[in-house]
């Protein structure tokens, strides 16, 4: 069964530090990846996606994410955080079936310490 | 662009009240819609999806319903809340017939079932 794994239910770092989110998938087909970024009590906004080609994309708000087939993995990265970073991230895969649909993550969320 | 509206923004009903909650699409015609529920630390749960007027798929049994009664519109129904329906619940939609597509989210409506 497709399934998105984010084992990191939270993550602390200080502003001005790199970050990397972690997020592994299980999909038998070629996967379409996502990562979104939700605010306190809003909807979500793609950060970026992954279809094919470079294995390195690259997001909006300067965050990029490498896709490792071998690893089943899509993390997401940034070098420097800002304080309105802190949210929470979701990585999802996208599935085809009889319809599409995206399955998501349970979700990281990120504090950042002044 | 795609614009999902979603209202009410929160909603506090009784346990046994009826549930309506409404999403309409900007921006693209015959979308494919979805129902997420997100409740604290479980990540985003697909509820319903919809590729077309009147067909409704179910991902998950439970208490709520769907439905499509115009091409832009997609409705979340409940005769009977229960306590355990509270949540955020999510409308979010994407082109039809592009199957790597990412999903445009509404902002949500928070339901507290008391």
């Amino acid at each position: 069964a497709q399934s998105v794994t984010q084992p990191d239910i939270h993550i602390t770092v200080s502003e001005g530090a790199s970050l990397e989110l972690r997020c592994n998938y299980s999909y038998g087909a070629t996967p379409y990846l996502f990562w979104y970024v939700q605010s306190p009590g809003q909807g979500l906004q793609l950060l970026l996606k992954y279809f094919s080609g470079d294995t390195l994309v690259q997001g909006i708000k300067g965050f990029e994410a490498e896709f490792k087939r071998s690893q089943s993995s899509f993390n997401l990265r940034k070098p420097s955080v800002h304080w309105s970073d802190a949210a929470e991230y979701f990585c999802a895969v996208g599935v085809r079936d009889s319809s599409y649909k995206l399955i998501f993550g349970s979700g990281t969320r990120l504090l950042v310490r002044p | 662009s795609q614009t999902i509206h979603q209202w009410p923004a929160t909603l506090v009903q009784p346990v046994g009240s009826p549930l309506s909650l409404e999403c309409t699409v900007e921006g693209t015609s015959n979308p494919n819609l979805y129902w997420y529920r997100q409740a604290a630390g479980r990540g985003l749960q697909l509820l319903f999806y919809s590729v077309g007027i009147g067909q409704i798929s179910s991902e998950v049994p439970q208490n709520l319903s769907a439905s499509r009664p115009q091409d832009r519109q997609f409705i979340l129904s409940s005769k009977k809340l229960l306590l355990s329906d509270s949540g955020f619940y999510l409308c979010a939609g994407t082109r039809p017939g592009v199957y790597n597509s990412p999903l445009h989210f509404g902002n949500g409506t928070r339901l507290t079932v008391t």
